[in-house]
């Protein structure tokens, strides 16, 4: 059964930095795209950011982009977003999802449960 | 900035069929949009109805597919249940690596 466990959510002050991470399993990790997808209390989906299947090609949200890594190490199965420079707008919700396929224009379709980010003074 | 729209609110009767819509606010969704809708409801993670166009991500229901109509693309849900009564969310490729989602569609049922 292919499994997504995010971690690494809790409260920190605005400016300060944190690194989600999500640790895969069930399936063949380094074979499919990866994406950080987030959601602000109340508010909708938002695609955050994705990496390919080798890690050699990576894309970012707008909202986001100079101030979040997205990361990956196959060898540990295991997804990461380095978050830098946070503020209020970024506390939610971060959800993992895999892909469908090895690149970045393949859409995502199996989720984990999320972490929780909190940005608060 | 793409933007991409959504119907904010819908309502069916249990039973009915209901159709939602996703659109790009300047130009046309195609299948290289590789639209995909997703349903989620208060506390819970989303889950995957449909993806590339029409296909049903595993375990959904038949009730559920997806097509494009026109220049935007649909979720068709017939014989709608209470408990489809959530929010629905699409979500677009815009090149490049980037993906955005529309703004969510509560669905009512009643």
């Amino acid at each position: 059964e292919v499994q997504l466990v995010e971690s690494g959510g809790r409260w920190v002050q605005p400016g300060t930095s944190l690194r989600l991470s999500c640790a895969a399993s069930g399936f063949t990790f380094d074979d499919y795209a990866m994406h950080w997808v987030r959601q602000a209390p109340g508010k909708g989906l938002e695609w955050v950011a994705g990496v390919s299947w080798k890690g050699g090609s990576r894309a970012y949200a707008d909202s986001i982009k100079a101030r979040f890594i997205i990361s990956r190490d196959n060898a540990k199965n295991s997804l990461y977003l380095q978050m830098n420079s946070l503020t209020p707008d970024d506390m939610g919700f971060y959800y993992c999802a895999k892909g469908v396929g090895s690149t970045w224009d393949d859409v995502f379709h199996i989720w984990g449960q999320g972490t929780k980010v909190t940005v608060f003074s | 900035q793409t933007v991409v729209t959504q119907e904010p609110s819908f309502s069916v009767s249990p039973g009915g069929t209901v159709t939602l819509t996703c659109g790009f606010s300047s130009g046309s969704v195609s299948t290289s949009s590789y639209p995909s809708w997703f349903q989620q409801t208060p506390g819970q993670a989303p889950r995957t109805l449909i993806y590339n166009t029409n296909t049903r991500s595993s375990g959904v229901p038949d009730r559920f597919s997806g097509s494009i109509l026109g220049n935007k693309a649909a979720l068709t849900i017939t014989g709608a249940q209470a408990d489809d009564e959530s929010h629905y969310y699409c979500l677009l490729y815009v090149g490049r690596g980037i993906w955005v989602f529309g703004g969510g569609t509560k669905l009512t049922v009643l």
